[in-house]
């Protein structure tokens, strides 16, 4: 079993959907959680951060359920440049903050 | 500031070629760490630093070996390059152990052939 899980998509949606990402963890012990987002043929970018009590940044809410190991991101009113693959991310603390990347969900958002 | 810069950007070898890749950050950050991406696979961890001088093995090191004798770079290599070795190579790096948040460079697509 992959230690971050993810449904790899695509999600098609037009522009101004709302579409959700689920994500789900295995070891219970993980400390820090993350979304990441990689443009084609790019590096990762640090997205948002996600907490206990849920966190919003604009447009993009993500939850965090400890309890069930699960993490989501609700992306509102989807933007023609929110097409990228979104990588969810959990951090261990191993001594060095390990980073367990999960493999993507990929977005496209059309006109 | 460049962030974190990587060279070079695109490498062909051949299987049995040595090589090395460069990963340089301006940031003064303590740990720097090297990924390879693959298709279907999430970033896997090769190697990390926590400091100048220090190195440590990740989840797939065989293969490679690395180097921190700069605090602002970190050196990977590949004595013999094989065809499992073909993937997208990213350098991070982050001010220190109590931070989470990695800051990675842009990426070396590597093929051997």
């Amino acid at each position: 079993r992959k230690e971050v899980e993810q449904d790899p998509g695509p999600f098609n949606v037009p522009e101004g959907a709302t579409v959700a990402f689920n994500c789900t963890y295995s070891n219970s012990a993980s400390q820090s959680f993350f979304w990441y987002r990689q443009d084609c043929r790019k590096e990762p970018k640090l997205l948002m951060s996600v907490y206990s009590s849920g966190n919003e940044d604009g447009r993009f809410t993500a939850q965090l359920n400890r309890a069930s190991q699960y993490i989501s991101l609700l992306i509102r009113d989807s933007k023609l440049s929110d097409s990228a693959t979104y990588l969810c991310v959990v951090g261990l603390n191993t001594g060095f903050q390990k980073l367990v990347f999960g493999t993507g969900t990929r977005l496209l958002v059309s006109p | 500031n460049a962030g974190v810069t990587q060279t070079p950007k695109f490498r062909v070898l051949k299987t049995g070629q040595s090589m090395t890749l460069l990963c340089a950050q301006d940031m003064n950050h303590e740990y720097m760490y090297w990924y390879r991406q693959d298709p279907g696979m999430g970033l896997r961890l090769i190697h990390y630093s926590v400091g100048e001088g220090t190195t440590a093995k990740g989840e797939v090191p065989d293969g490679y070996n690395v180097s921190r004798l700069k605090k602002q770079n970190f050196l990977l290599g590949l004595e013999s390059a094989a065809p499992s070795q073909t993937s997208v190579y990213f350098c991070a790096s982050k001010p220190g152990q109590e931070y989470y948040e990695q800051y990675f460079g842009p990426g070396t697509r590597l093929t051997v052939t």
